[in-house]
């Protein structure tokens, strides 16, 4: 597509269950990132992909979160368990990799609770 | 990793131009700057790029001294839709790690 998409573009759930959070990166690009934003915060890491390559994970702040990708084209971000400190927006991005610039999806609003 | 610092926030009128500097005094020698805008309820949108002196596109200016510890972004005779939070990034390659909090513009009528 045009743009980077994410789904569902909001999501309520309560405490304890998990949920799965999905973006399509732009078609091409090799690397996609994974980020939270709390309200009122800045971008806060979580996971990155580049081509086949192993994933940078150190941004997951618990072992509750996962990521995978198939390739270079969709990926999921995973929370179990949900907690109400994971209520958020959880922006997904992609870029051709090296040093260009990334785009961004529109996000997913979390509530949990 | 190259830490960067910006004002919280700036206030400006319709019509003037804005300068937002962003201090990054670590920056490795491979690391470019980029800046990011940010509405409500919108991801982060891809502003400028640069790696040293001064690169303009059409939506703004990006100023970096010879010694590259800081770099301005230059909106021109901004308007009330350019209230946003800009972000500085500064990175070496495709990876990236935390943005940091941004400078929230306000502009006023």
């Amino acid at each position: 597509g045009a743009g980077v998409s994410q789904s569902p573009s909001n999501k309520v759930t309560e405490k304890g269950k998990d949920v799965e959070l999905r973006c399509d990166p732009i078609s091409g690009h090799t690397a996609l990132y994974w980020y939270r934003q709390r309200l009122g915060q800045g971008l806060e890491f979580l996971i990155y992909f580049q081509g086949n390559s192993a994933p940078d994970k150190s941004g997951l702040p618990s072992d509750r979160f996962s990521a995978e990708r198939t390739g270079e084209s969709v990926s999921t971000l995973t929370i179990q368990r949900t907690q109400q400190e994971d209520s958020a927006v959880y922006l997904c991005a992609s870029s051709l990799g090296g040093s260009g610039g990334y785009t961004f999806g529109s996000g997913t609003r979390l509530t949990v609770v | 990793l190259a830490k960067t610092t910006q004002p919280i926030s700036m206030d400006s009128y319709e019509g003037q131009e804005v300068n937002i500097t962003c201090s990054h005094n670590n920056i490795a020698t491979n690391d470019y700057i980029t800046w990011y805008q940010q509405f409500p309820s919108q991801g982060p949108r891809f502003i400028i790029q640069g790696y040293k002196t001064k690169v303009t596109n059409e939506v703004a200016s990006l100023f970096i001294p010879a010694d590259r510890k800081s770099s301005t972004l230059s909106l021109p005779r901004v308007s009330l839709s350019d209230t946003a939070v800009y972000y500085c990034l500064v990175r070496s390659s495709a990876r990236q790690l935390t943005f940091g909090s941004g400078t929230q513009l306000t502009v006023l009528p």
